[in-house]
Protein backbone atom coordinates (compact mmCIF):
# COMPACT_ATOMS: atom_id res chain seq x y z
CA UNK A 1 0.00 0.00 0.00
CA UNK A 2 2.68 2.68 -1.13
CA UNK A 3 1.33 6.07 -1.19
CA UNK A 4 0.33 7.53 -4.99
CA UNK A 5 3.40 9.78 -5.86
CA UNK A 6 2.68 13.72 -6.09
CA UNK A 7 5.21 16.29 -6.58
CA UNK A 8 4.99 18.36 -2.97
CA UNK A 9 4.64 21.86 -4.80
CA UNK A 10 3.68 23.44 -7.79
CA UNK A 11 3.44 27.17 -8.29
CA UNK A 12 2.22 29.50 -10.58
CA UNK A 13 1.17 33.25 -11.31
CA UNK A 14 -2.70 34.18 -11.25
CA UNK A 15 -4.15 33.51 -14.63
CA UNK A 16 -1.91 30.87 -15.40
CA UNK A 17 -2.79 26.77 -15.84
CA UNK A 18 -0.79 24.38 -13.49
CA UNK A 19 -0.67 20.72 -13.63
CA UNK A 20 -0.12 18.46 -11.00
CA UNK A 21 0.80 14.55 -11.81
CA UNK A 22 -0.26 11.70 -9.78
CA UNK A 23 1.67 8.54 -10.48
CA UNK A 24 0.61 4.74 -9.27
CA UNK A 25 0.51 1.12 -10.57
CA UNK A 26 -1.58 -0.84 -12.88
CA UNK A 27 -2.79 -2.26 -9.24
CA UNK A 28 -4.20 1.30 -8.57
CA UNK A 29 -4.28 4.59 -11.01
CA UNK A 30 -3.73 2.02 -14.27
CA UNK A 31 -5.80 -0.40 -13.05
CA UNK A 32 -9.45 1.61 -12.42
CA UNK A 33 -10.95 4.89 -13.67
CA UNK A 34 -11.52 5.36 -9.47
CA UNK A 35 -9.01 8.49 -9.49
CA UNK A 36 -10.23 11.23 -7.34
CA UNK A 37 -9.16 14.67 -6.15
CA UNK A 38 -9.58 16.52 -3.28
CA UNK A 39 -8.81 20.17 -2.29
CA UNK A 40 -7.93 20.84 1.35
CA UNK A 41 -7.46 24.28 2.75
CA UNK A 42 -5.93 24.82 6.28
CA UNK A 43 -7.68 23.56 8.90
CA UNK A 44 -10.32 22.32 7.01
CA UNK A 45 -11.92 19.06 5.52
CA UNK A 46 -11.01 18.08 1.91
CA UNK A 47 -13.35 18.92 -0.73
CA UNK A 48 -13.63 16.85 -3.64
CA UNK A 49 -12.98 18.37 -7.27
CA UNK A 50 -12.61 15.25 -9.20
CA UNK A 51 -13.91 12.05 -9.53
CA UNK A 52 -13.44 9.06 -11.68
CA UNK A 53 -10.54 10.40 -13.54
CA UNK A 54 -12.56 13.55 -15.23
CA UNK A 55 -15.96 14.07 -14.08
CA UNK A 56 -16.25 17.23 -12.05
CA UNK A 57 -19.03 17.07 -8.91
CA UNK A 58 -21.86 19.77 -8.96
CA UNK A 59 -20.60 23.49 -7.56
CA UNK A 60 -17.15 22.83 -8.76
CA UNK A 61 -15.59 25.16 -11.07
CA UNK A 62 -14.93 24.38 -14.59
CA UNK A 63 -11.13 25.60 -14.37
CA UNK A 64 -10.43 22.04 -12.64
CA UNK A 65 -10.32 19.09 -14.78
CA UNK A 66 -8.75 15.70 -15.14
CA UNK A 67 -7.13 13.06 -17.01
CA UNK A 68 -5.15 9.60 -16.98
CA UNK A 69 -2.69 8.38 -19.53
CA UNK A 70 -1.44 4.82 -18.23
CA UNK A 71 -0.65 5.00 -14.47
CA UNK A 72 -0.50 8.40 -14.02
CA UNK A 73 -3.44 10.85 -13.34
CA UNK A 74 -3.09 14.44 -13.38
CA UNK A 75 -5.09 17.53 -12.34
CA UNK A 76 -5.05 20.59 -14.43
CA UNK A 77 -6.03 24.29 -12.94
CA UNK A 78 -6.43 26.46 -15.57
CA UNK A 79 -6.59 30.52 -14.90
CA UNK A 80 -5.10 29.90 -11.62
CA UNK A 81 -7.25 32.25 -9.06
CA UNK A 82 -5.53 33.67 -5.27
CA UNK A 83 -8.59 30.95 -3.42
CA UNK A 84 -7.00 28.03 -5.62
CA UNK A 85 -3.96 28.11 -3.20
CA UNK A 86 -4.28 24.90 -1.13
CA UNK A 87 -2.76 21.34 -0.81
CA UNK A 88 -4.19 18.65 -3.25
CA UNK A 89 -4.73 15.08 -2.66
CA UNK A 90 -5.10 12.25 -5.26
CA UNK A 91 -6.58 9.06 -4.50
CA UNK A 92 -7.28 5.40 -6.32
CA UNK A 93 -8.78 2.40 -5.21
CA UNK A 94 -7.22 -0.54 -5.47
CA UNK A 95 -7.23 -3.91 -6.15
CA UNK A 96 -6.75 -4.81 -2.55
CA UNK A 97 -10.12 -3.58 -2.21
CA UNK A 98 -8.54 -0.88 -0.25
CA UNK A 99 -7.71 3.10 -1.36
CA UNK A 100 -4.44 4.84 -1.33
CA UNK A 101 -4.18 8.66 -1.11
CA UNK A 102 -0.86 10.64 -3.09
CA UNK A 103 1.49 12.39 -0.58
CA UNK A 104 -0.44 15.77 -1.72
CA UNK A 105 0.92 18.70 -3.11
CA UNK A 106 0.75 22.42 -2.16
CA UNK A 107 -0.48 24.69 -4.69
CA UNK A 108 1.16 28.34 -4.21
CA UNK A 109 -0.26 31.35 -6.35
CA UNK A 110 2.30 33.71 -6.82
CA UNK B 1 -28.24 17.86 3.46
CA UNK B 2 -25.70 15.60 4.27
CA UNK B 3 -23.90 15.83 7.41
CA UNK B 4 -21.19 13.77 9.35
CA UNK B 5 -20.00 14.51 12.54
CA UNK B 6 -17.19 13.03 14.43
CA UNK B 7 -16.90 12.93 18.19
CA UNK B 8 -14.46 10.63 20.83
CA UNK B 9 -11.01 12.24 19.58
CA UNK B 10 -8.83 12.82 22.58
CA UNK B 11 -5.70 12.48 24.51
CA UNK B 12 -4.33 8.80 25.13
CA UNK B 13 -1.26 6.61 26.42
CA UNK B 14 0.32 4.74 24.02
CA UNK B 15 -1.40 1.02 24.52
CA UNK B 16 -4.47 2.80 25.21
CA UNK B 17 -7.85 2.62 23.48
CA UNK B 18 -10.32 5.14 22.32
CA UNK B 19 -13.80 4.17 20.40
CA UNK B 20 -14.80 7.34 17.69
CA UNK B 21 -17.85 8.00 16.35
CA UNK B 22 -19.44 9.42 13.61
CA UNK B 23 -23.09 10.32 13.42
CA UNK B 24 -24.19 10.60 9.94
CA UNK B 25 -28.13 12.79 9.01
CA UNK B 26 -29.26 13.40 5.23
CA UNK B 27 -28.45 9.94 4.34
CA UNK B 28 -28.69 5.78 5.32
CA UNK B 29 -24.86 4.78 6.43
CA UNK B 30 -25.75 1.01 5.99
CA UNK B 31 -25.83 1.86 2.48
CA UNK B 32 -23.61 3.31 1.78
CA UNK B 33 -19.40 2.50 1.53
CA UNK B 34 -18.12 4.11 5.05
CA UNK B 35 -14.57 5.03 5.41
CA UNK B 36 -12.26 6.43 7.77
CA UNK B 37 -9.19 8.63 6.80
CA UNK B 38 -6.37 10.61 8.69
CA UNK B 39 -4.31 12.83 8.84
CA UNK B 40 -1.11 13.51 10.86
CA UNK B 41 -0.05 16.89 12.07
CA UNK B 42 1.39 18.57 8.83
CA UNK B 43 1.02 15.14 6.99
CA UNK B 44 -0.92 13.88 4.24
CA UNK B 45 -4.27 11.98 4.16
CA UNK B 46 -3.76 7.76 4.43
CA UNK B 47 -6.78 5.91 4.25
CA UNK B 48 -7.75 4.14 7.29
CA UNK B 49 -10.59 1.21 6.74
CA UNK B 50 -13.85 0.76 5.08
CA UNK B 51 -17.07 -0.70 5.97
CA UNK B 52 -18.79 -1.57 2.71
CA UNK B 53 -22.75 -1.71 2.41
CA UNK B 54 -22.91 -5.36 2.75
CA UNK B 55 -20.98 -5.30 6.07
CA UNK B 56 -17.19 -6.64 4.78
CA UNK B 57 -14.35 -4.50 5.98
CA UNK B 58 -11.31 -3.85 5.12
CA UNK B 59 -7.90 -2.19 6.95
CA UNK B 60 -4.61 -0.22 5.75
CA UNK B 61 -1.71 -2.46 7.34
CA UNK B 62 -0.83 0.05 9.45
CA UNK B 63 -3.83 -0.40 11.15
CA UNK B 64 -5.22 -4.19 10.90
CA UNK B 65 -5.16 -6.02 14.30
CA UNK B 66 -5.64 -3.25 15.63
CA UNK B 67 -8.44 -0.84 14.40
CA UNK B 68 -12.20 -2.65 14.28
CA UNK B 69 -14.07 -0.23 11.92
CA UNK B 70 -18.30 -0.53 12.88
CA UNK B 71 -21.84 0.92 12.21
CA UNK B 72 -24.80 0.83 14.48
CA UNK B 73 -27.59 1.06 11.78
CA UNK B 74 -30.09 1.66 14.00
CA UNK B 75 -28.11 4.99 15.13
CA UNK B 76 -26.75 5.48 11.88
CA UNK B 77 -23.47 6.19 13.20
CA UNK B 78 -20.18 5.08 11.77
CA UNK B 79 -17.53 4.02 14.45
CA UNK B 80 -13.99 3.26 14.76
CA UNK B 81 -12.61 1.53 17.91
CA UNK B 82 -8.79 1.93 17.89
CA UNK B 83 -6.96 -0.70 20.81
CA UNK B 84 -3.13 -0.42 21.18
CA UNK B 85 -2.81 2.94 20.24
CA UNK B 86 0.76 4.22 19.20
CA UNK B 87 3.06 7.41 18.91
CA UNK B 88 2.55 7.58 15.14
CA UNK B 89 -1.64 6.81 15.52
CA UNK B 90 -1.44 10.79 16.43
CA UNK B 91 -4.02 12.15 13.75
CA UNK B 92 -6.84 13.92 12.82
CA UNK B 93 -9.68 11.31 11.69
CA UNK B 94 -12.00 11.94 8.95
CA UNK B 95 -15.21 9.92 8.35
CA UNK B 96 -15.83 10.08 5.00
CA UNK B 97 -18.73 8.82 2.68
CA UNK B 98 -18.46 6.72 -0.43
CA UNK B 99 -22.28 7.97 -2.56
CA UNK B 100 -24.53 6.25 -4.41
CA UNK B 101 -25.31 6.61 -8.08
CA UNK B 102 -29.24 7.60 -9.12
CA UNK B 103 -29.13 3.58 -9.74
CA UNK B 104 -27.74 3.11 -6.06
CA UNK B 105 -24.39 1.64 -7.68
CA UNK B 106 -21.57 2.38 -5.02
CA UNK B 107 -19.35 4.96 -5.58
CA UNK B 108 -15.57 4.79 -5.14
CA UNK B 109 -14.45 8.35 -4.41
CA UNK B 110 -15.59 10.36 -0.95
CA UNK B 111 -18.11 13.03 -1.50
CA UNK B 112 -18.50 14.15 1.78
CA UNK B 113 -16.22 14.32 4.60
CA UNK B 114 -16.65 15.18 8.38
CA UNK B 115 -15.02 18.07 10.24
CA UNK B 116 -12.42 15.60 12.10
CA UNK B 117 -11.23 14.44 15.44
CA UNK B 118 -8.30 14.95 16.80
CA UNK B 119 -6.56 12.11 18.56
CA UNK B 120 -3.38 12.53 20.45
CA UNK B 121 -1.33 9.13 21.64
CA UNK B 122 1.54 10.62 24.07
CA UNK B 123 2.51 9.57 27.59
Amino acid sequence: QSALTQPASVSGSPGQSITISCTGTSSDVGGYNFVSWYQQHPGKAPKLMIYEVSNRPSGVSNRFSGSKSGNTASLTISGLQAEDEADYYCDSYTSSSTWVFGGGTKVTVL
Amino acid sequence: EVQLVESGGGLVQPGGSLRLSCAASGFTVSSNYMSWVRQAPGKGLEWVSVIYSGGTTSYADSVKVRFTISRDNSKNTLYLQMNSLRAEDTAVYYCARSGLTTFGVPRYYFDYWGQGTLVTVSS
